[in-house]
């Protein structure tokens, strides 16, 4: 089973560059999420979407446009990215976006902008 | 926003030692969960608690649900090698987004 499968690994971008992250999973998750990870800060969630049709924002929403038009896909648009932006992204999955699951991640997408 | 606390940030212990850790919170939480995460890959969940002083073991680790609901605790028994990674906490209560930990940071030296 793939699970929750990110592309690219790695991408090098320069300021003011737009890019998609994509993110899908193939178990059927009605919920998933995006996540940044920065050196002693955790993991801080970014958009996340509870069905297809649906998403909402998390704690850093700002310079990032997600849309889910399926179940199995999530991707995240960097509209103008700033060197602020680089970190390292992870996608999460669950069944469902309550709290009896815990989340499924991919292996993440470590991006630089320059 | 929320922000939950994990102690120790890092920790060096000898192969065969027992690791202890936790995470504590300003909210009460109805549920806890315990990640690990390699390098390069993404957390992986280990342990997850649903009930106040519920205790929950996984091989070698164990994990507890805090009475006051606001922590946890994870426990790793003799340690190895490949428990070296960051170990993060999560929290989150009915309805809500879990919220994450800073993690902690473990090295096994041999």
């Amino acid at each position: 089973n793939a699970g929750v499968t990110q592309t690219p690994k790695f991408q090098v971008l320069k300021t003011g560059q737009s890019m998609t992250l994509q993110c899908a999973q193939d178990m059927n998750h009605e919920y998933m999420s995006w996540y940044r990870q920065d050196p002693g800060m955790g993991l801080r969630l970014i958009h996340y979407s509870v069905g297809a049709g649906i998403t909402d924002q998390g704690e850093v929403p700002n310079g990032y446009n997600v849309s889910r038009s399926t179940t199995e896909d999530f991707p995240l648009r960097l509209l103008s990215a700033a060197p602020s932006q680089t970190s390292v992204y992870f996608c999460a999955s669950s069944p469902t976006g309550g709290t009896s699951a815990g989340y499924t991640f991919g292996s993440g997408t470590r991006l630089t902008v320059v | 926003g929320q922000q939950l606390n994990q102690s120790p940030q890092s920790m060096f212990i000898q192969e065969g030692e027992d690791v202890s850790m936790n995470c504590t919170s300003s909210s009460i939480f109805n549920t806890w969960l315990w990640y690990k995460q390699d390098p390069g890959e993404g957390p992986v969940l280990l342990i997850a608690l649903y009930k106040a002083g519920e205790l929950t073991s996984n091989g070698r680790l164990t994990a507890q649900f805090g009475i006051t609901r606001k922590d946890s605790f994870l426990n790793i028994s003799a340690s190895i090698p490949s428990d070296v990674g960051i170990y993060f906490c999560a929290g989150a209560y009915y309805g809500q987004n879990f919220v994450f930990g800073p993690g902690t940071r473990l090295s096994v030296l041999p």
